[in-house]
């Protein structure tokens, strides 16, 4: 049973315009999310978090958004550049632990 | 370079041989997880220390998987008798307890374990 979801294996983006990442999760005692870059042959990188308390949190082009009464959090890349295109995994974390999504594939199109 | 790595960078066994992996994490994070990740998954946990401890182990380690961190530094985990099911990446990552951080761990490059 999947905790943590992404619904979308892959999603192509024009440069310049926005990315919206999406994910699903079932479990009401997380309490922190987090957001994962994964480029080939390298571990994730961590990317961005936000607290299950808040609805929003930014970085720089980097935004998450949490909606906790629908289980639900994006991340915003705007503008989308060409080094953005990876495999991005959401992640939630329930203690000391963190469940990760399947990931979702992001294309940036010149 | 001070991020976390990992040793070696791939592994390609013969069914039955043992392996062992090393992770060397961030030095000043007392934190390290071990998690396994197979084509189009995203990494799953396996274990994780704080220090020198193993405060939890997942019901994927079977018996035939051991973890240690002996001086709480770096960690190795070694898998007896390997089978082709163990075939898949295998990420370490470090984090640094403290007032809540989030929990962001930062994960090393991975072990590419092939099992033929």
């Amino acid at each position: 049973d999947q905790q943590v979801k992404q619904n979308s294996p892959s999603l192509s983006v024009q440069e310049g315009r926005i990315s919206i990442l999406n994910c699903d999760y079932t479990n009401s005692m997380f309490d922190y999310f987090l957001w994962y870059k994964k480029y080939p042959a390298e571990g994730p990188t961590f990317l961005i978090s936000i607290s299950s308390i808040k609805d929003k949190n930014e970085d720089g082009r980097f935004t998450v958004f949490l909606n906790k009464s629908a289980k639900h959090l994006s991340l915003h890349i705007v503008p989308s550049q060409p080094g953005d295109s990876a495999v991005y995994f959401c992640a939630a974390s329930e203690g000391d632990k963190i469940i990760f999504g399947k990931g979702t594939r992001l294309h940036i199109l010149p | 370079d001070t991020g976390v790595s990992q040793n070696p960078r791939h592994k390609i066994t013969k069914r039955g041989q043992n392996v062992t992996f090393r992770c060397d994490p961030i030095s000043e994070h007392n934190r390290l997880y071990w998690y396994r990740q197979t084509l189009g998954q995203g990494p799953e946990f396996l274990t994780y220390f704080q220090n020198e401890a193993q405060l939890e182990k997942s019901r994927l380690l079977s018996d035939r998987f051991s973890a240690e961190r002996p001086k709480g530094s770096f960690s190795t985990l070694e898998i007896q008798r390997t089978e082709q099911g163990d075939s898949a990446m295998y990420l370490c990552a470090s984090s640094l307890e403290g007032p809540r951080t989030g929990n962001e761990q930062y994960f090393g490059p991975g072990t590419r374990l092939t099992v033929t």
